[in-house]
């Protein structure tokens, strides 16, 4: 059983166009991640939630919008998608906020913007 | 803006052979983190290192945090061409509950 699954692997897409990722935790886990991973490879986190509550957002373009219909689901919907979103997209889980807590990260999706 | 640089960038060497790699910062965590990537997956945990000054052991890798909680290093023993991957540290800010990750380390190790 995978510990962390996310939908689509890939996703290409024109620009200005609207698309969504989704992500399921099997782990039981209170906080869900979502992670921008870029060309070079830098791993910036997104948002964040906490039994379906937001707790991070990380000065991200309201384009972008999680939302979290259960404790086990963290979804991804993107508006009017721009050449530079382009990228990685990983979900992650934890049992705990951020600490000595294990992050379990999903396989990613990769988005590519024509 | 907390920012973690990872050196070297790249790193190719042949299989025996010893490495480190050196994550810094100018910012305090209250934890530190290494994972590895390999293609086309997501990160995976390697070790948690808490305490200034701590050191972790796990099979030929041996982690570092700094005496600061500011820095970290990864050495690896005897590199082996399973070591290959992207490394990434990640430091814990506990007052935002976040991880910040590093710019990685790109080691390849060849037969």
């Amino acid at each position: 059983d995978t510990a962390v699954s996310q939908t689509p692997k890939y996703l290409v897409t024109q620009m200005g166009n609207d698309k969504s990722i989704k992500c399921e935790q099997n782990l039981g886990h209170d906080t869900m991640y979502w992670y921008k991973q870029d060309s070079k490879k830098f791993l910036k986190i997104m948002f964040s939630y906490n039994n379906k509550e937001l707790i991070i957002n990380e000065t991200v373009p309201n384009r972008f919008s999680p939302k979290s219909p259960d404790k086990a689901h963290l979804n991804l919907h993107i508006n009017s998608l721009e050449l530079g979103d382009s990228a990685v997209y990983f979900c992650a889980s934890s049992q705990e906020r951020p600490g000595t807590d294990t992050q379990y990260f999903g396989p990613g999706t990769r988005l590519t913007v024509l | 803006t907390q920012l973690l640089e990872q050196s070297p960038q790249f790193l190719s060497i042949q299989e025996g052979e010893n490495l480190t790699v050196y994550c810094n910062s100018s910012s305090v965590f209250s934890s530190l983190q290494w994972y590895r990537q390999e293609p086309g997956e997501g990160p995976v945990l390697l070790v948690t290192v808490v305490t200034g000054g701590e050191v972790k052991k796990l099979k030929r890798l041996t982690f570092q945090f700094g005496d600061a909680r500011k820095d970290s290093s990864l050495h690896i023993t005897a590199a082996q061409p399973g070591d290959t991957g992207l490394y990434l540290c990640a430091g814990v800010d506990g007052t935002a509950s976040k991880l910040t990750f590093g710019t990685g380390t790109r080691l390849q190790v060849t037969l």
